[in-house]
Order: C-alpha cells, then structure tokens, then sequence
C-alpha cells in the first residue's frame, strides 16, 4: 500500500528566506507524485509532478521538487519565499497497485509567511 | 476556459437525509474525480468517474455513490447522512487520465450535517 508523510504541519518563513517543506512517501510500484497548493477559501492547485522523467521537476512560481528513490523522499522548495506563497501545501502520492491509481494526499503542510 | 464548477457552494442537512453535489468539469475534460477534506481526516479520494463509468473507487461506505453523464458533468449523492460526513466536498477534471494526470479542483461544496 502507498502512504505518503508530510513531515511538518506547519512551516514559518521570513520574506525572502528560502522555503523547504518536506515529503516522503512510500510506494511498492513506481509512483507519480505531485505536490498541490490550497490558498483559503480556493480549490487545489498543481504546483508541479513527478512521473519518472526527470528528477529535478521545475513548478508554478518559482517551486521545483527533486525525486529522490533512495530516500523515498519528494521535497519542495522556493529560493525566496513571498507573501503570496502563505498557503496549505499538499505532497500527494499516486502508484499502480492492484491495478487502479488511487492518489494518497499527506496531511498538509501549513507554510506561514512574515513581513 | 471557464474553470471547474461545483453547486451548491454550501449545504446544511440533517442527519438520516440525503444530498446530491453537482461538478461541471472544464469543457473537454472528460475524468472527473471527487475528494471529501476533513480536518480529522485530511482530503481522500472517493471515486473518479471517465466517460460515464467509475475508474477508481476510494474506502468509502456504499452511502457514496457518484455517476457521470454524457456531456462529463457529475453528481455524487451521500444517503443516509451521518454527522461525520460534514465536510468539503471537492470535485476535480483532468482530459485523459484522471488520477495520475494534472487535476484541476472546483472550489468545493462545504456540507454540514446537524
């Protein structure tokens, strides 16, 4: 069975900072994964995927996670966060077994950014 | 193109009654896929729904149930509600592959159960 741990639930930035918010997953097939971003009171949005091309994947506004096999890990990160990054953020694990794609979202990573 | 739409935007039922949600995907989309987001549970996948027949199905009670019609748009319809069912409800499109493809979420319908 898949699974996928969002490691913090809530992440604080300053203005400028860098933004790492870190994911690991577990998987007995090859796995997609995707990370998503939730501003309030919006639907979900797909900040970038992975689908076994390249591991470093680039996103939306700045974003690019790396694909990691040996550390089951699928981190996502900023050079510099902004104010507009201040959102929930989502890291999504979807693979084959049993022969269906059914996607397994983490708990969410809250990211908080100061002036 | 107009984005993915979900009616109503909120409800309030009371336990023991039935709703029906309603999702307008992106013109051409032709997967749609629904997610129920709670606090306690964080958001899981129902059932996803490609050309009228249901793809994939999530560990949810046969009171979920889902359809799609000819032209893509879906309902998903909870019977018998329970408190625990109080949550947002998101529909999402995507043109092929559904789950493993770039999804594209509606704004949700926010159910309240009392």
């Amino acid at each position: 069975a898949q699974s996928v741990t969002q490691l913090d639930s809530h992440v604080s930035v300053s203005e400028g900072t860098p933004v790492l918010l870190r994911c690991n997953y577990s998987s007995s097939y090859s796995p997609s994964l995707f990370w998503y971003v939730q501003h309030p009171n919006k639907g979900l949005q797909l900040l970038l995927k992975y689908t076994s091309a390249a591991t470093l994947v680039k996103g939306i506004n700045g974003f690019e996670a790396e694909f990691k096999k040996s550390e089951t890990s699928f981190h996502l990160t900023k050079p510099s966060a902004h104010m507009s990054d201040a959102a929930e953020y989502f890291c999504v694990v979807s693979d084959s077994g049993g022969g269906s794609y059914i996607p397994t979202f983490g708990r969410g990573t809250s990211l908080i950014v100061h002036p | 193109k107009a984005g993915v739409t979900q009616t109503p935007r909120y409800l309030i039922k009371t336990r023991g009654q039935q709703v029906t949600l309603s999702c307008s995907p992106i013109s051409g989309h032709r997967s749609v896929s629904w997610y129920q987001q709670t606090p306690g549970q964080g958001l899981q996948f129902l059932f996803e729904y490609f050309s009228e027949t249901q793809r994939n199905k999530g560990n949810f009670p046969g009171r979920f149930s889902g359809r799609q019609f000819s032209n893509s748009r879906s309902e998903m319809n909870v019977s018998t509600l329970e408190l625990g069912d109080s949550a947002l409800y998101l529909c999402a499109s995507s043109p092929l592959a559904g789950v493993t493809d770039t999804q594209y979420f509606g704004p949700g319908t926010r159910l309240t159960v009392l």
